[in-house]
């Protein structure tokens, strides 16, 4: 069974920082690109972050550029967000999801952790 | 970037109804367009990939079509589980973008 476990959310203060972690088990962890993606409290989905099977290629949404520095290990079959400067507005719930291309090479968000809550607040 | 809107942005239906949520992107995304559900305090979930893939163990009563610019989800008689947002998302560019969401509610 596929399973994605986030961990490491939290209070911070602004401008503090805060790494979160997803636990990958139940799937071939190295074979699979992964992103992260979050919600603010009573608002949509918003994708944050990519980073492709071996860790070259990454991605970042304008928003967290500069600030967030996605990583994963693939021997601790685990995804990583280090998250630095954080602002009011980064408060959300932060969740990391697999990223698959089984059906025609079309990438999709095929399983979700349960997400991590991250407040920025004084 | 591309936009990602969808409507309407609420929905009552009753159950056994039709329903149709819409979703358009702002230039051509082919195919590249995934549906999800999501419930209060839950992830969300993948229902349909591709525009049209029923990801397997959804339900048959929903479905996805459209290609290009213009999307529809479609559950053909609701279920009380129904009752929950949806989202659609690009997966053609970075940033992978969601549309705002679509509140289905119990009328």
């Amino acid at each position: 069974e596929v399973q994605l476990v986030e961990s490491g959310g939290g209070l911070v203060q602004p401008g503090g920082s805060l790494r979160l972690s997803c636990a990958a088990s139940g799937f071939t962890f190295s074979g699979y690109e992964m992103n992260w993606v979050r919600q603010a409290p009573g608002k949509g989905l918003e994708w944050v972050s990519y980073i492709n099977s071996d860790g070259s290629t990454i991605y970042y949404a304008d928003s967290v550029k500069g600030r967030f520095t996605i990583s994963r290990d693939n021997a601790k079959n685990s995804l990583y967000l280090q998250m630095n400067s954080l602002r009011a507005e980064d408060t959300a719930v932060y969740y990391c999801a697999r990223d698959d291309r089984t059906t025609m090479a079309i990438p999709n968000f095929d399983y979700w952790g349960q997400g991590t809550l991250v407040t920025v607040s004084s | 970037d591309i936009q990602m809107t969808q409507s309407p942005s609420s929905l009552s239906a009753s159950v056994g109804d039709r329903v149709t949520i819409t979703c358009r992107a702002s230039q051509s995304i082919s195919s590249y367009l995934n549906w999800y559900q999501q419930k209060p305090g839950k992830a969300p979930k993948l229902l349909i990939c591709a525009a049209s893939s029923l990801q397997s163990g959804v339900p048959s009563r929903f479905s996805g079509s459209g290609s290009g610019t213009d999307f529809t989800l479609t559950i053909s008689s609701l279920q009380p589980e129904d009752f929950a947002t949806y989202y659609c998302q690009q997966s053609h560019s970075i940033p992978r973008t969601f549309g705002q969401g679509t509140k289905l509610e119990i009328k």
